[in-house]
């Protein structure tokens, strides 16, 4: 596709339900990230994939969440037993670098997945 | 740590009128900053940004910002409002322990009033 794509781009879960939240790069990037948004927040830094490595989780809130990238493509987040404080928008980004990725090129960000825990 | 203000969360212009979102950095360094704006339904897209290069960056839209050292800042101007420019707005620092993770400010929507 043209861009990064995330679906659903809507998911509405009862709390203590498992969530999967797919990411799909723009072909060929190396880098992959995830962020969380809560409502009237910036952007949060949550994981980031060299290819299928994970170099960095810091940012994931619990042992809940679990992001893979098995094939060094699409990337899946994992929310287990969701909580109402997961309520968020989730972005996933890609970039075809792996060093200084936002300062020598432009990472692209899918429009974001809405998760609703009611 | 690194760390990015925006000091409003909310601006109002009237089309055709100048835009300034303000934007300071809190930085031991020089760092790298940048400018990303959010339409509603849509991806996050890159503005510009500032990586110790020249002080005045241009990006696309019309869009520029100036960096000033002595004043710690980054805001963001455009001579002349549209209203296709109407969404929020983020500023954003990478911290120098990571070259890969970007910190976002609170944001700032900006308004266009016909």
């Amino acid at each position: 596709g043209a861009g990064v794509s995330q679906s659903p781009r809507y998911k509405v879960a009862k709390r203590g339900q498992d969530v999967a939240l797919r990411c799909d790069p723009i072909s060929g990037h190396v880098s992959l990230f995830w962020y969380q948004q809560a409502l009237g927040q910036g952007p949060e830094f949550l994981t980031y994939f060299q290819n299928e490595a994970q170099l960095d989780k810091s940012g994931l809130p619990s042992d809940r969440f679990f992001a893979e990238r098995p094939e060094g493509s699409v990337s899946t987040l994992k929310i287990q037993r969701t909580q109402q404080e997961d309520s968020a928008v989730y972005l996933c980004a890609s970039s075809p670098t792996r060093d200084r990725v936002f300062v020598n090129t432009e990472a692209f960000f899918g429009q974001g997945t809405r998760l609703t825990v009611v | 740590a690194q760390s990015v203000t925006q000091l409003d969360s909310h601006v109002s212009v009237s089309e055709g009128t100048p835009v300034l979102l303000r934007c300071n950095y809190s930085s031991s360094y020089s760092p790298s900053l940048f400018w990303y704006v959010q339409h509603p339904n849509k991806g996050l897209q890159l503005l510009l940004k500032y990586t110790s290069a020249a002080t005045l960056v241009k990006g696309i839209n019309g869009f520029e910002a100036e960096f000033k050292k002595s004043e710690t800042s980054f805001h963001l101007t455009k001579p002349s409002a549209h209203m296709s420019d109407a969404a929020e707005y983020f500023c954003v620092v990478i911290p120098m322990d990571s070259s890969y993770k970007l910190i976002f400010g609170s944001g700032t929507r900006l308004l266009v009033r016909p």
